[in-house]
């Protein structure tokens, strides 16, 4: 059964500390998203990559959080230094995308990271 | 800016069919609808997705008018494990290969189904 795992599911850390979350993909998907989720701000989009390279990055702070893909079945997700306002649930998910005129596809989400600074 | 209008919340008895409206008026011609659903404590599930033409899958129908600029989701026999946020999106077709599009979502319908 394939499905988008996340790593960890919770986390605390203190303020100041570094928080990496992680992401695998489903095998053979190129697409990758990464959302944050609060009460207040409901799902935001963060950034998104496809085939490993980042096409959009613009939801996310970029002082102090950064996506990479090291390679095709891993996507990290870093905060440093973590603030109390970063508490959020994170979630990953992972679609193909054929690209051009080509149909979306559906997108598989993962279980969630859960994040809280204090 | 919003592309999407849900309702922000609606009640289905169990059993009964749940018609979710969404509007999206300035919806162009490149452009999918895709409808999500979250349940509680959960990542969002796909449920169903289309351009113009109706849809059916297992798990719902979606009904598109002919102007495109709104839709239905109908679950149509929906039980308590439907009880969960619906999220409507529009979703354009990626103009270039190598490409892929934005999955924005937007505040959805918080559907309860009730005994």
């Amino acid at each position: 059964d394939a499905r988008v795992t996340q790593t960890p599911r919770h986390k605390v850390t203190e303020m100041g500390q570094e928080v990496t979350m992680r992401c695998q993909p489903i095998l053979g998907h190129n697409t990758v998203f990464w959302y944050r989720q609060t009460m207040m701000q409901g799902l935001e989009l963060l950034a998104y990559f496809r085939n490993r390279a980042p096409l959009d990055d613009s939801g996310m702070p970029k002082d102090r959080f950064s996506a990479e893909m090291p390679d095709a079945t891993l996507a990290t997700l870093k905060i440093q230094p973590s603030e109390p306002r970063d508490s959020a649930v994170y979630f990953c998910a992972s679609s193909v995308d054929g690209g051009g005129t080509r149909l979306n596809t559906e997108a598989f989400f993962g279980q969630g990271t859960r994040l809280t600074v204090v | 800016d919003a592309k999407t209008t849900q309702p922000t919340s609606m009640d289905c008895a169990e059993g009964r069919a749940a018609n979710l409206p969404c509007n999206h008026s300035t919806i162009s011609g490149n452009e999918y609808v895709y409808w999500y659903r979250q349940i509680h404590s959960q990542g969002p599930q796909y449920i169903i997705h289309g351009l113009k033409n109706n849809e059916t899958n297992e798990m719902a129908s979606l009904i598109i008018t002919e102007d495109r600029k709104s839709s239905t989701l109908i679950l149509p026999h929906a039980t308590l494990r439907d009880t969960a946020v619906y999220y409507c999106i529009v979703r354009p077709i990626p103009l270039n290969t190598g490409t892929a599009s934005k999955l924005t979502f937007g505040t959805g319908t918080r559907l309860q189904v009730t005994l």
